[in-house]
């Protein structure tokens, strides 16, 4: 059974940094790019950032880049997601996504972490 | 980058009827790449279609998706008690993936 348990989110004040940790289970994580998609409170989902099966690609959304970094364990099977200079704007759940086939859409997704930026 | 508009925005009807969400791409979305996802209340959204038609493991046959170039529909048969949601579209093509506003399908 395939597996995605985020873990990482919290109450952060603006300014701080803060990485979330997703891991995975039940597929070979080593043969999947992986994405994070948060939602925030209320709101769409917004897909934020991959990285390829071996990390050595990464892509971000114009609204984060140069902020967030991704990156991936492929021996622990978890996923990063670094996230700096926190703003208000950037409270909401952060889902760790699996690809599938590498084609760019989102077959098993994790239950989530809340991020709260809040002074 | 793509932009994905979803109509309407909310959509409410009754257990039994036919529920038709769209979507509209800023530009022409190429080799199918349009996927659909199902989010209820507090749960992470789980994907119901790809390729625009075809449908992931697990989506009740109901559940039907068509289209081509910028627009597409969700199509769901007969809405049965679960199926009040939200759906998004997502364009998972080059360069980015990006996904629509979302429809809420609420009870009528």
């Amino acid at each position: 059974e395939v597996q995605l348990v985020e873990s990482g989110g919290g109450l952060v004040q603006p300014e701080r940094s803060l990485r979330l940790s997703c891991v995975a289970s039940g597929f070979t994580f080593s043969s999947h790019s992986m994405s994070w998609v948060r939602q925030a409170p209320g709101k769409g989902l917004e897909w934020i950032s991959a990285i390829s099966a071996s990390g050595g690609s990464t892509y971000y959304a114009d609204s984060v880049k140069g902020r967030i970094t991704i990156s991936r364990d492929n021996s622990k099977n978890t996923l990063y997601l670094q996230v700096n200079s926190l703003r208000v704007g950037d409270t909401a759940i952060y889902y760790c996504a699996k690809d599938n086939r590498n084609s760019g859409y989102f077959d098993y997704w994790g239950q989530g972490t809340l991020v709260t930026v809040s002074s | 980058e793509i932009v994905l508009t979803q109509s309407p925005g909310t959509l409410s009807l009754s257990p039994g009827e036919r529920a038709t969400l769209s979507c509209r791409a800023s530009q022409s979305v190429g080799n199918s790449d349009l996927a659909w996802y199902q989010q209820n209340p507090g749960r992470a959204p789980r994907l119901l279609m790809y390729g625009i038609s075809t449908r992931a493991t697990g989506t009740p046959d109901r559940f039907s998706g068509s289209g081509s170039g910028t627009d597409f529909t969700l199509t769901i048969g007969r809405l049965e008690p679960e199926d009040f949601a939200v759906y998004y579209c997502q364009y998972y093509g080059t360069p980015l993936p990006t996904f629509g506003g979302g429809t809420k399908v609420e009870v009528k």
